[in-house]
């Protein structure tokens, strides 16, 4: 088993452009979350998703958004980057709400 | 909603000494308390988890202890090794519930002195 993948591992975006991060997990989790890491401020919940065809706001969800068309992807979406989103994205899925498996994160730098 | 507070944000220690790391939370109703471990340049990882029908829970040299009257849990390490210098998060959620989710506390950096 894979476990959690995420693509891509790093990114360079200009203000305003547009992109997808795709999360894949093989484990039959119900639930997937997309996190933010920056320095000195932990994980950051985005937005999560209970299970197929449904997503929900998380702690930090401006600016972004996400889709879950199938169980085992999670796409986290920025219209317009901004400078203030550059940060390291983590994907995790989980069985219910107990542990959690993380992504190897995409570094994500908007100039 | 929940709030996670963890402290300290940074823990030096001597290599074999013990460290402890605390936090505390908000929601009376959060029932699993798990603690990963981030590496530098890693994702995070599970190293262990209590859940609000134990008081505490060991696993070799880490242990947890769980205060749910006064809203408070904390991470032990006996005999700190090199290996064990990372960043400790801790986290708190309702488990199973249809909108459940886990807030992390924002992580305590520790540094074991050689």
């Amino acid at each position: 088993n894979a476990g959690v993948t995420q693509t891509p591992k790093f990114r360079v975006l200009k203000t305003g452009q547009s992109m997808t991060l795709l999360c894949a997990q093989d484990m039959n989790h119900e639930y997937m979350y997309w996190y933010r890491q920056d320095p000195g401020m932990g994980l950051r919940l985005i937005h999560y998703s209970v299970g197929e065809g449904t997503t929900a706001k998380g702690e930090v969800p401006d600016g972004y958004n996400v889709s879950r068309l199938k169980k085992q992807n999670f796409l986290l979406g920025l219209e317009s980057a901004a400078p203030s989103q550059t940060s390291v994205y983590f994907c995790a899925s989980s069985s219910h709400s107990y542990e959690q498996y993380f992504g190897p994160g995409t570094r994500l730098t908007v100039t | 909603g929940e709030n996670v507070e963890q402290h300290p944000s940074t823990l030096s220690v001597q290599e074999g000494d013990s460290a402890v790391i605390k936090c505390t939370y908000s929601d009376s109703a959060s029932n699993y308390f798990p603690w990963y471990k981030q590496e530098l340049g890693k994702r995070p990882q599970l190293i262990i988890d209590i859940r609000s029908n134990v008081g505490e829970k060991k696993d070799q040299r880490i242990a947890v202890t769980l205060n749910k009257t006064a809203k408070h849990f904390s991470l032990h390490i006996t005999e700190t090794q090199p290996e064990d210098s990372a960043v400790y998060f801790c986290a708190a959620s309702k488990g199973y519930s249809s909108a459940s989710k886990i807030i992390f506390g924002s992580g305590t950096r520790l540094s074991i002195r050689p």
